[in-house]
């Protein structure tokens, strides 16, 4: 059974660092693209990027292009996000998912819940 | 990269048929049959329900069902259930790995 477990929540300051992680299992963790998408409260869904754990070869939307880093750690089939310096605004849920052929998501984490507050 | 535009909520009842719609541009849905769908109930992470237009996943009721027409896709819900009401979005293919979403739909079950 195909699955990605998120880490847990986190509650951080502004300006501090963070990195969020994604488990895959169930599959060929090195095989397959991994999207990442937020979701600001009470908003919709935005693409942010994907990372191939095979090579770390990365794709960022423009929108998230230098606000974080997407990485892998493929010894322990880990994808992660992070953020040096954090802002309010990054308050969100960050979605991992399995990208598939670069065309859809057909397998989702269950989120992790960013919140960013003095 | 704009976001793909959905109605904001649309309504049916019980047993109805409700369409949404997803309108892009030619860089994205109108370029490739690579447009996909999600539900999203409250609290809960996204599902897939259609991909490449029209392919609906193992599981998937096949009252579920999506088309396209130029730069508009379509996602058709025939004899809806409670369960239906929950988020949907469209999503498009728009170049190596780069997807756009659409703004999402708000489903409700009268």
């Amino acid at each position: 059974e195909v699955q990605l477990v998120q880490s847990g929540a986190e509650v951080k300051k502004p300006e501090e660092f963070l990195r969020i992680s994604c488990k895959g299992s169930g599959y060929s963790f090195t095989g397959y693209w991994i999207g990442w998408v937020r979701q600001m409260p009470g908003k919709g869904l935005e693409w942010m990027g994907a990372i191939y754990p095979g090579d770390s070869d990365t794709r960022y939307s423009p929108s998230f292009q230098g606000q974080v880093t997407m990485s892998a750690d493929k010894s322990i089939s880990t994808a992660y996000l992070q953020w040096s310096s954090l802002r309010v605004s990054d308050s969100a849920m960050f979605y991992c998912a399995r990208l598939l052929r670069g065309e859809y998501l057909d397998y989702w984490g269950q989120g992790t819940l960013v919140t960013v507050s003095s | 990269q704009s976001a793909l535009t959905q109605p904001r909520s649309v309504s049916g009842s019980p047993g109805q048929s409700v369409t949404i719609s997803c309108t892009g541009t030619s860089s994205d849905v109108g370029g490739y049959n690579y447009v996909s769908w999600y539900q999203q109930h409250p609290g809960k992470a996204p599902k897939l329900i259609i991909s490449d237009v029209s392919k609906r996943p193992s599981g998937v009721p096949d009252r579920f069902s999506g088309s396209k027409s130029d730069n508009t896709a379509s996602l058709t819900i025939s004899g809806l259930q409670a369960e239906d009401e929950a988020d949907y979005y469209c999503c498009s293919y728009a170049g190596t790995y780069t997807l756009v979403f659409g703004g999402g739909t708000k489903l409700t079950v009268l």
